[in-house]
């Protein structure tokens, strides 16, 4: 069975400040992870994926994540954050070959961004 | 634009009735899904379905029921027998090969 751990339920953040926020996950065989971001009232749309290759993944928005297989995290990342970054974001995971669309959420980190 | 529509945004109900969400896609996707979101708790798998006629139950399907007669559609019925309805409901659909999961914009609904 997996599992995704969001350590943070909610980070808050000045505007221009730097982000991080963590994921940790549980899996017997190898998987491929996600980042999304939702937006009050909408669904969900990718931020980034990692399936293989390069650990360092970068996605839309200026974010990217690093995948640490012996620490079994994906943590997310931005330099500098916008008051526009404000929302709720999703780290995932799938089984390695498998359907990109059975998805293992986490609980998601509230990103709230203050001027 | 090709994308997944959801419909209604908002929906009310009176608990023991039946109630069904419309998912529609035109994006030409094989495999389409229905989560649950509820606060604070992520996106729970409900149903899913990878080709016509065909579907899979998820994590939490009890009290749920799908169809899948059109590639386009894939309609979640929410029954009374689902004990706490209440939530929002995300759809989603998937291509071939490594495309990403493209989600619609949700339906909330509230049981009373």
């Amino acid at each position: 069975a997996q599992s995704v751990t969001q350590l943070d339920s909610q980070v808050p953040v000045f505007e221009e400040a730097p982000v991080e926020l963590r994921c940790n996950y549980s899996s017997s065989v190898s998987v491929y992870l996600f980042w999304y971001v939702q937006y009050p009232n909408q669904g969900l749309q990718l931020l980034l994926k990692y399936l293989s290759g390069s650990t360092l993944v970068k996605g839309i928005n200026g974010f990217e994540a690093e995948f640490n297989k012996s620490q079994t995290s994906f943590h997310l990342r931005k330099p500098s954050v916008h008051i526009s970054d404000t929302a709720e974001y999703f780290c995932a995971v799938s089984s390695y070959g498998g359907s990109q669309g059975n998805l293992i959420f986490g609980k998601g980190t509230k990103l709230s961004v203050k001027p | 634009d090709g994308g997944i529509t959801q419909s209604p945004k908002y929906l009310f109900r009176k608990e023991g009735q039946n109630v069904t969400l419309s998912c529609e896609q035109n994006l030409n996707h094989d495999a389409m899904y229905w989560y649950r979101q509820d606060p604070g708790q992520g996106l729970r798998l409900i149903y899913y379905s990878q080709i016509v006629n065909d579907f899979q139950k998820g994590d939490i399907a009890e009290g749920y029921s799908v169809s899948r007669e059109k590639k386009e559609s894939f309609p979640l019925t929410v029954t009374s027998a689902q004990k706490n309805p209440t939530a929002f409901y995300l759809c989603a659909s998937i291509g071939q090969g490594n495309s990403p999961l493209h989600f619609g914009n949700g339906t909330r609904l509230t049981v009373t």
